[in-house]
């Protein structure tokens, strides 16, 4: 079965820290979606990334960036110089195939892990 | 702007009554979700559809059933409200194995 552990329940931080959100996967699937969302204070989720799991290249979209590797399973997030707007809970999420082959999009998502980021 | 919207961001209802709750997106996908949202749980597949008329029971099936006539509609019951389905409602859709486009959740309260 599919697994996604986000081990970090909360973390709290001061404005302008760096700060890593760890992501540990398990799954049989040869080719997977990774994807990391973030739910800010007014529920919404947003989408922030999706990754391909034949492409290991770490990612940087401004002050997030993305390491994912394989070996480990792993799919961390880190924001730099973190902000008060950064402030949410921050969702990691695996796809996966039912028996059929088939995805049909369906994700197993982690507990979440709260970021607080503290003036 | 891609959108997925649910009919109320609050609800209160009573134990027994029978609770829907719309969700609606524009962008015409196949596959749509509903799942509930419980503090230190994460999220929590109910049930999902990948064509009109077709569903499929996810993690937490039980109490809950789905409906979904048209493409940009699904619709998610409760048969007959319940304390413990006390809870965020959120819905998504989502193409093939792409991102999932999240709603901004129903907040339903079963007294």
């Amino acid at each position: 079965a599919q697994k996604v552990t986000q081990a970090q329940t909360e973390i709290s931080v001061v404005e302008k820290e760096d700060v890593t959100l760890d992501c540990v996967y398990e799954t049989r699937d040869t080719t997977y979606y990774l994807f990391w969302y973030k739910q800010p204070p007014s529920g919404e989720l947003v989408f922030l990334i999706r990754r391909n799991s034949f492409d290991e290249q770490n990612e940087i979209s401004g002050r997030y960036s993305w390491n994912f590797q394989k070996s480990t399973s792993s799919f961390n997030f880190t924001i730099t110089a973190s902000q008060v707007v950064d402030s949410a809970v921050y969702f990691c999420a695996l796809s996966e195939l039912n028996a059929g082959g088939t995805s049909y999009g369906k994700l197993t998502f982690g507990q979440g892990t709260i970021l607080t980021v503290h003036p | 702007d891609v959108k997925v919207t649910q009919s109320s961001r609050y609800l209160v209802k009573r134990t027994g009554e029978k609770v829907f709750l719309e969700c609606v997106q524009d962008m015409d996908h196949e596959n749509m979700f509903w799942y509930r949202q419980d503090p230190g749980l994460g999220l929590r597949l109910i049930y999902f559809s990948y064509d009109v008329k077709m569903k499929e029971k996810g993690d937490i099936p039980e109490g809950y059933s789905v409906s979904r006539e048209k493409k940009e509609r699904f619709s998610l019951i409760l048969e007959s409200a319940s304390t413990n389905q006390t809870s965020m409602y959120l819905c998504a859709s989502s193409r093939d194995r792409d991102e999932q486009y999240f709603g901004p959740g129903t907040r339903l309260t079963v007294t």
